[in-house]
Parts: C-alpha cells; sequence; structure tokens
C-alpha cells in the first residue's frame, strides 16, 4: 500500500542545519505532491512546504530562507534542508501526500522527532 | 496567510453523545471556479499521526465512518460527529488548502466526561 516514510537524525545541534529524507512507496512523485508538516511536542500542525509533481517548490514564509526541498524521483525520495536550527524547531517532522495541488493529505508518514540541543 | 480558528478547544464527551466542532477561517474557502470549499478535517489519536477524515469540507474518505460529518461553506464549518465511540477521543483539526501557505486551527481535543 502507499508508504511515506521519514529518516533522519534524533539529535541536531543549536545552529546546525536539518536534513531529513522521506522515502514513498506504491506511488510516483510525479504524480503526487508531497508536503512536509512539523508538530511541537504537544502543540499543533505547521505546514512547512512542497514538492509538487512538475519538480517545483513552494515554502512557508514563516521559515524565510532556511528552508530547502529537493527531491530524486528515481529513489522516490524528497528532502528537507533547514538550517541555522533553534530550540523551537524542535519537533515531529512529517511527509505527507496530497492528491493535488490544491488538496488535503490522504497518507502521512509516521514522522520523525528531532530535538534541537543546545 | 489564513486563519484557521477552532472552538472549543476542548470538550469532554460522553460515548453515544453528538458533539459539534467548529472551524472558521479568516477568509472565503468557497472557490467561485468550481463551487468547492477547500477545508480538511483530521483526527490525531496520540502517538500517531493525523488522518484524513473529510476532504472538500464535506466529502468523507473511504473508510471514514458515516458517523463523522462535514459541513459549511465560506468561512464557517462544522465536523460532526453524531454518536462518539470511545476510539473517536483524539484531537481533530481543520485545515484549508485553498492557498498556501496552507494552514491549521489550534485543534479540538475529544476528551471523556
Amino acid at each position: 500500500q502507499v508508504q511515506l516514510k521519514e529518516t533522519g537524525p534524533d539529535l541536531v545541534q543549536l545552529t546546525q542545519t536539518l536534513s531529513i529524507t522521506c522515502t514513498v512507496s506504491r506511488f510516483s512523485l510525479t504524480a503526487f505532491n508531497v508536503h512536509w508538516v512539523r508538530q511541537p511536542p504537544g502543540k499543533g500542525l505547521e505546514w512547512m512546504g512542497a514538492m509538487w509533481t512538475g519538480g517545483g517548490t513552494d515554502y512557508n514564509s514563516a521559515f524565510k530562507s532556511r528552508l530547502t526541498i529537493n527531491r530524486d524521483t528515481s529513489k522516490s525520495q524528497v528532502f528537507l534542508q533547514m538550517n541555522s536550527l533553534q530550540t523551537d524547531d524542535t519537533a515531529k517532522y512529517f511527509c505527507a501526500r496530497s492528491r493535488g495541488s490544491y488538496e488535503g493529505f490522504d497518507y502521512w508518514g509516521q514522522g520523525v522527532l528531532v530535538t534541537v540541543s543546545s | 496567510d489564513i486563519v484557521m480558528t477552532q472552538t472549543p478547544s476542548s470538550q469532554a464527551v460522553s460515548a453515544g453523545e453528538k458533539v459539534t466542532l467548529s472551524c472558521k477561517s479568516s477568509q472565503s474557502l468557497l472557490s467561485s471556479a468550481n463551487k468547492h470549499n477547500y477545508l480538511a478535517w483530521y483526527q490525531q489519536k496520540p502517538g500517531q499521526s493525523p488522518k484524513l477524515l473529510i476532504s472538500w469540507a464535506s466529502t468523507r474518505e473511504s473508510g471514514v465512518p458515516d458517523r463523522f460529518v462535514g459541513s459549511g461553506s465560506g468561512t464557517d464549518f462544522t465536523l460532526t460527529i453524531s454518536s462518539v465511540q470511545a476510539e473517536d477521543l483524539a484531537v481533530y483539526y481543520c485545515e484549508q488548502y485553498y492557498d498556501t501557505p496552507y494552514t491549521f486551527g489550534a485543534g479540538t481535543k475529544l476528551e471523556l466526561k
């Protein structure tokens, strides 16, 4: 069945760069969009950005220029990279799929909890 | 950015009770082109990823029990659970996908009375 799986570090040092990989299966990155959503412990959901089917990206301006999303369609992987991490970037990071450019997220990964440590 | 406001933040319910959750957006989510409301509802249980329950404000996803009903249009939306079951205790989020950045409400936590 459709799956998304995030892999990344549990711990990142303050001001360093976070890199997370979302590996998808049973669907093509050229047919479905993949988004990144994060959730600080005990708090709500925040959309970070998207990799569209055509290879373009869209970012939440809240992350200014810290965030980059890329993909490797041959490996069915989407990558999140965010630099200059602060303690309030501590969160569970999810990748999720949408069926269209403007649709809800029908499949989610299990998420990876990243702690930013000083 | 479109601001999503959910009320109440938490609600204590008994099994079998009917519950109504509210979600309001700071601007209309109704497309004049296709007459669809760009709103989704998610259920998140502790330690789990969110689960899409309803899209387009009122379209239930496959496998979602029919006790979950989404309604509303424009800026005011409602998720109604007609007869709450124990497995429905969770946090419910609304989300707009009308425009980026997509935004979520702060959530409504359903707790046992």
